[in-house]
């Protein structure tokens, strides 16, 4: 079975503070990897993706992750937070063209 | 590209009563997917469709829930009798077999209050 730990529920940074969202996976070969970002009463919006190739991928709005087989994991950095980065975060994956399996999430939190 | 939409936004019913969600995909994706969002969680996958065959269904869709894509297009979610437990945001998405294989564009979601 394949699943998706995020384990901060909740993290809080300052503006221009660096950030670093954990993901960790579990599945059984190389997996297909999203971030996706959601604010409040809206849809998901997919940040950057990881199919293979270079383990540092570059997404949207600044954000990069980091593909690591060794520690399965997929974490998300930014290097310097704006308030308009207040979301909840969502790490996914999928082994195949169908469902992607998502974590619980994480609340970042901006302080000016 | 106008992205995913979805009907209605929100949806209040009282329990026992059927509702149904439509999802308008985007228009050269052949693939479409239904997640259910409840507070505090990532979304849950329920089921998906290539064209009109559905071709996957989790063990979350329980009898009382019925998806259909009639001609490739947009798709319907139904839920008879519906029970307090089906509150939760209910989050369409479509994809293209063509490009970005993985790839999956998300609706705003229906946001159902069962009362």
């Amino acid at each position: 079975a394949q699943s998706v730990t995020q384990p901060d529920i909740h993290i809080t940074v300052s503006e221009g503070a660096s950030l670093e969202l954990r993901c960790n996976y579990s599945y059984g070969a190389t997996p297909y990897l999203f971030w996706y970002v959601q604010s409040p009463g809206q849809g998901l919006q997919l940040l950057l993706k990881y199919f293979s190739g270079d383990t540092l991928v570059q997404g949207i709005k600044g954000f990069e992750a980091e593909f690591k087989r060794s520690q399965s994991s997929f974490n998300l950095r930014k290097p310097s937070v704006h308030w308009s980065d207040a979301a909840e975060y969502f790490c996914a994956l999928t082994g195949t063209a169908s469902k992607l399996t998502f974590g619980t999430g994480t609340r970042l939190q901006v302080t000016l | 590209d106008t992205g995913v939409s979805q009907n209605p936004r929100h949806k209040i019913t009282k329990r026992g009563q059927n509702v149904t969600f439509r999802c308008d995909p985007i228009s050269e994706h052949n693939r479409l997917y239904w997640y259910r969002q409840t507070l505090g969680q990532g979304p849950e996958f329920l089921t998906y469709f290539q064209n009109e065959a559905q071709l996957e269904k989790s063990r979350l869709l329980s009898d009382r829930f019925s998806a259909e894509r009639p001609k490739g297009s947009f798709s319907t979610l139904e839920i008879q009798r519906t029970e307090q437990g089906d509150s939760a945001m209910y989050l369409c998405a479509s994809s293209t077999q063509t490009d970005s294989l993985y790839e999956q564009y998300f609706g705003p979601g229906t946001r159902l209050t069962v009362t």
